[in-house]
């Protein structure tokens, strides 16, 4: 059982945007940047988003992400069939002195 | 261009032991925290261990602490998961990955991933 909550799955049409939610506590989120990633299936993940709300270069600006008390949410605009895959919020975790991750949510794009 | 590959997985009976290699190009270990993550099948990413730049700094997630050591050699950029005591629940794909700074991994932003190998703990 993750620290940090993600809902299991979150669906829309392409073109919509789509939000994802990570929630946690004042001992992770609430003292630390968040970093989301994405992952396909087979592959290893890839950075998407670094102190709560940077874009590495190479990621397109419909990804975004941002941070308020102890939840970070990662948005997608203009969603397209290719972004289907699994997403995970990541933080440090003071309390636990360890590195956490979210349970993950898989995003379909129908 | 930073590139790391993971090597050494395989299947290994439950109590056995598997050393993981991590070699890197592209990078002075010196300069970055390391870590290692996994994968259980269908599951979600799990990190495991840290291992800064100076390697003076060590963690460990409580489900492998006093069964998993990391360690790295510098002058052969490579960095290392020993596991020990391994259990049906240690199956997983590892991944290590590199951190920004080499104090430290805040945000735990990995910048960088191997490709994976497969442990398989399994009678």
């Amino acid at each position: 059982q993750s620290v940090l909550m993600q809902p299991p799955s979150v669906s829309a049409a392409p073109g919509q945007k789509v939000t994802i939610s990570c929630s946690g506590s004042i001992s992770n989120i609430g003292k630390d940047y968040v970093s989301w990633y994405q992952q396909f299936p087979g592959t290893a993940p890839k950075l998407l988003i670094y102190d709560n709300n940077k874009r590495p270069s190479g990621i397109p600006d419909r990804f975004s992400g941002s941070k308020s008390g102890t939840s970070a949410t990662l948005g997608i605009t203009g969603l397209q069939t290719g972004d289907e895959a699994d997403y995970y919020c990541a933080t440090w975790d003071s309390n636990l002195d360890a590195g956490e991750f979210g349970g993950g949510t898989k995003l379909t794009v129908l | 261009e930073v590139q790391l590959m993971e090597s050494g997985g395989g299947l290994v009976q439950p109590g056995g032991s598997l050393r993981l290699s991590c070699t890197t190009s592209g990078l002075t270990l010196r300069d970055n925290t390391m870590t290692w993550v996994r994968q259980a099948p269908g599951k979600g990413l799990e990190w495991v261990s840290l291992i800064t730049g100076s390697g003076e700094v060590i963690k460990y997630a409580d489900s492998v602490t006093g069964r998993f050591t990391i360690s790295k050699d510098d002058s052969k950029d490579t960095l290392y998961l020993q596991m020990s005591s391994l259990r049906v629940d240690d199956t997983a794909i590892y991944y290590c990955a590199k951190c920004r700074s080499s104090t430290g991994c805040h945000g735990l932003r990995l910048e960088n991933w191997g490709q994976g190998t497969q442990v398989t703990v399994s009678s």
